[in-house]
């Protein structure tokens, strides 16, 4: 059974940074694209960045750009994802999910809450 | 960035009702669409993929259609887990965009 369970969310002041991990487990992790999806309290789902199998692309929406860096650990099975200069509107649930280059998913993990606030 | 709009926004409907949500991109994406459930405080859920293939375990009251720039997602005859919110993402070019989502509530 595909299995994916974030981890590292909590609450932040602006300007601060967070690292969100993600443990996989069910599946051949280091065979899949892995991604990060994310949804603002009571709003719809954003995509945030994806990685390759190996580490060697990684692409980012534009406004995390400069800010966030996705990477992936194959031996220890997890995907992460390092937020620096965090913003209130960087504040939702963010899902690690397993996906594909084009950035379609069909896991999804339970999602970790990180809330950006003074 | 490619920009996906679903219509309606949302939409009540009863158990056995035949329902259809559209979802239409700013520009041609090649039937490269997926559809997602949403129930809340849940993780979304894969229903569809290119735009008509149904993930493994989905049932078959759901179903996927269109080309171009429009398409479709379909539920033969509702049942009472249908009800949720569902979300379209194209996934032609990056970044992978979502459209705002339709809220199906039991009438």
């Amino acid at each position: 059974e595909v299995q994916l369970v974030e981890s590292g969310g909590g609450l932040v002041q602006p300007g601060g940074s967070l690292r969100l991990s993600c443990a996989a487990s069910g599946f051949t992790f280091s065979s899949y694209w892995m991604s990060w999806v994310r949804q603002a309290p009571g709003k719809g789902l954003e995509w945030v960045a994806n990685i390759k199998q190996d580490g060697s692309e990684k692409y980012y929406v534009d406004s995390v750009k400069g800010r966030f860096t996705i990477s992936r650990d194959n031996a220890k099975n997890s995907l992460y994802l390092q937020m620096n200069s965090l913003r209130a509107e960087d504040t939702a649930v963010y899902y690690c999910a397993r996906g594909y280059s084009s950035g379609w998913v069909d896991y999804w993990g339970q999602g970790t809450l990180v809330t950006v606030s003074s | 960035d490619i920009q996906m709009t679903q219509s309606p926004s949302s939409l009540s409907a009863s158990v056995g009702d035949r329902v259809t949500i559209t979802c239409r991109a700013s520009q041609g994406i090649s039937n490269s669409l997926a559809w997602y459930q949403q129930k809340p405080g849940k993780a979304p859920k894969l229903l569809l993929y290119a735009a008509s293939r149904l993930e493994s375990g989905v049932p078959s009251r759901f179903s996927g259609s269109g080309s171009g720039t429009d398409y479709t997602l379909t539920i033969s005859s509702l049942q009472p887990e249908d009800f949720a919110t569902y979300y379209c993402q194209q996934y032609y070019s990056t970044p992978p965009t979502f459209g705002q989502g339709t809220k199906l509530e039991i009438k």
